[in-house]
């Protein structure tokens, strides 16, 4: 289950169970959301990203659904391995001055026991 | 393709010390990068967006006198923390995109240790 507190929130399964992360984001002008994938001491790794014309969007294993109405975008990873274990995170694409530039969310910790 | 490597990997030093920290885009140029600090168990933090040929845009509450951004080239930007103190003590991670509109790509990260 889902916990938070203190440190990240974290997410427990089993190997082979689907795996659903959540994230709010805050700006209804955001257009383009990624998830990254960051393992310990590792710089994030690009998962998979999804436009504001788009409502889902799936890749190998992992599907991302956009809901503009209330601001959420979830990750599902299907059949969790424990290569999967690391620290999610979402970004939203904000307007900036000369270029775009990503906000992350907080994170969430994904932990795959056997 | 789209490889961004950061340089050094892990940085330990006095209290005083200025780092410099090397982010190269390998594969393809780049006329923006990013930089970003990261607390333990925290997020990335965006800190600055570097130009290459100009100025770099600081975000609120960054110090630009503090952290010093160069981007020389179109494949490669610096970070240079100046007289740096153990707050400083964080993992800084550069990003950058081949193309607008395109997932930014990461470096490993530099983890600064400043004693």
């Amino acid at each position: 289950g889902e916990s938070v507190g203190l440190h990240l929130p974290t997410l427990s399964v089993q190997e082979g169970d689907n795996s659903i992360i959540n994230c709010a984001y805050s700006n209804s002008a955001s257009d383009y959301f990624i998830w990254y994938k960051q393992e310990s001491g590792k710089g994030p790794q690009f998962i998979i990203d999804i436009r504001s014309n788009m409502d889902k969007r799936q890749g190998q294993r992992v599907t991302v659904l956009l809901n503009k109405t209330v601001k959420h975008l979830s990750l599902q990873i299907a059949a969790t391995q424990p290569g999967d274990s690391a620290v999610y995170f979402c970004a939203e694409k904000r307007e900036g001055d000369n270029t775009d530039k990503l906000i992350f969310g907080t994170g969430t910790r994904l932990q795959v026991f056997p | 393709g789209a490889v961004v490597s950061q340089h050094p990997s892990r940085v330990i030093c006095k209290s005083g010390t200025s780092v410099k920290i090397e982010c190269r885009s390998l594969d393809f140029q780049a006329t923006t990068m990013f930089w970003y600090r990261q607390f333990p168990k925290q997020s990335l933090m965006l800190m600055a967006t570097s130009n290459e040929g100009s100025k770099a845009t600081y975000e609120q509450g960054v110090e630009k006198d503090k952290f010093l951004i160069n981007h020389a080239s179109l494949t490669l930007s610096t970070l240079t923390v100046t007289s740096a103190h153990p707050e400083d003590s964080s993992f800084y991670i550069c990003s950058a995109s081949p193309i607008d509109n395109q997932p930014q790509h990461f470096g490993d990260g530099t983890r600064l240790s400043i004693l």
